[in-house]
């Protein structure tokens, strides 16, 4: 299985600013994803990270907001931007091999903004 | 649209007991089926997937899914407090994107 780190782990921001998370993965994998977690809730699919091309966003994400990058098959940043309370929640990247059709999860950034 | 549903608990078993959790899915192009365990606090981690109809079983761990009905279940045998967590079902369709349900929360009373 995959190993997969994201950093930094956890971040407490103020309104207005925006953060980049880092996620990296001890394999190349074919496919990676960025999610989102609030508190209590379930995974919502903020995009997938296409490597070498600009990153599939999901209905209501959008890439001024939350712009990934994927320069190689073991890493991607996702950045929240112009920060506000609501984007307080867990971000996690994702990973997937497209042979294995198994999918792991880093271990999560939990971002607090004031 | 592709829902994934299952009942969000909270699910209380006593230690030894069986855990049975259900999840139900609305495309019947899905392919492949998954469940994971949440801790608090943690992130998801694989515990099972199933392909093909019928049973499948990992030490304790029982997945099955009926197609035909749509639906896949997780069976935990011997429940014991540490698996106390919210367990996610995942399913796979055509494309390449997995789609969650909301959780189960199930709670292993000793």
């Amino acid at each position: 299985s995959a190993v997969i780190s994201q950093k930094p782990s956890r971040d407490i921001c103020q309104r207005g600013t925006s953060l980049t998370i880092q996620c990296q993965v001890d394999s190349q994998v074919t496919m990676m994803f960025w999610y989102r977690q609030q508190p209590g809730q379930s995974l919502t699919l903020i995009a997938t990270a296409n490597q070498g091309s600009e990153a599939t966003y999901e209905s209501g994400f959008v890439i001024d907001k939350f712009p990934i990058s994927r320069p190689n098959l073991t890493f991607s940043t996702l950045t929240v931007s112009n920060m506000s309370p609501e984007d307080s929640s867990i971000y996690l990247c994702s990973a997937r091999d497209k042979a294995q059709e198994t999918q792991y999860f880093g271990p999560g950034t939990r971002l607090l903004v004031l | 649209q592709k829902e994934v549903e299952q009942n969000s608990g909270p699910l209380s078993v006593p230690e030894g007991a069986i855990a049975s959790l259900n999840c139900t899915y609305s495309d019947r192009g899905s392919q492949s089926f998954f469940w994971y365990r949440q801790y608090s606090g943690k992130s998801p981690e694989l515990i099972m997937f199933i392909y093909s109809n019928g049973d499948k079983e990992d030490g304790r761990f029982t997945a099955q899914l009926n197609k035909a009905s749509q639906y896949v279940s997780l069976l935990i045998r011997d429940s014991q407090p540490s698996d106390s967590a919210t367990y996610l079902c995942a399913v796979k369709y055509a494309g390449n994107q997995f789609y969650f349900g909301t959780g189960t929360s199930l709670t292993v009373i000793p």
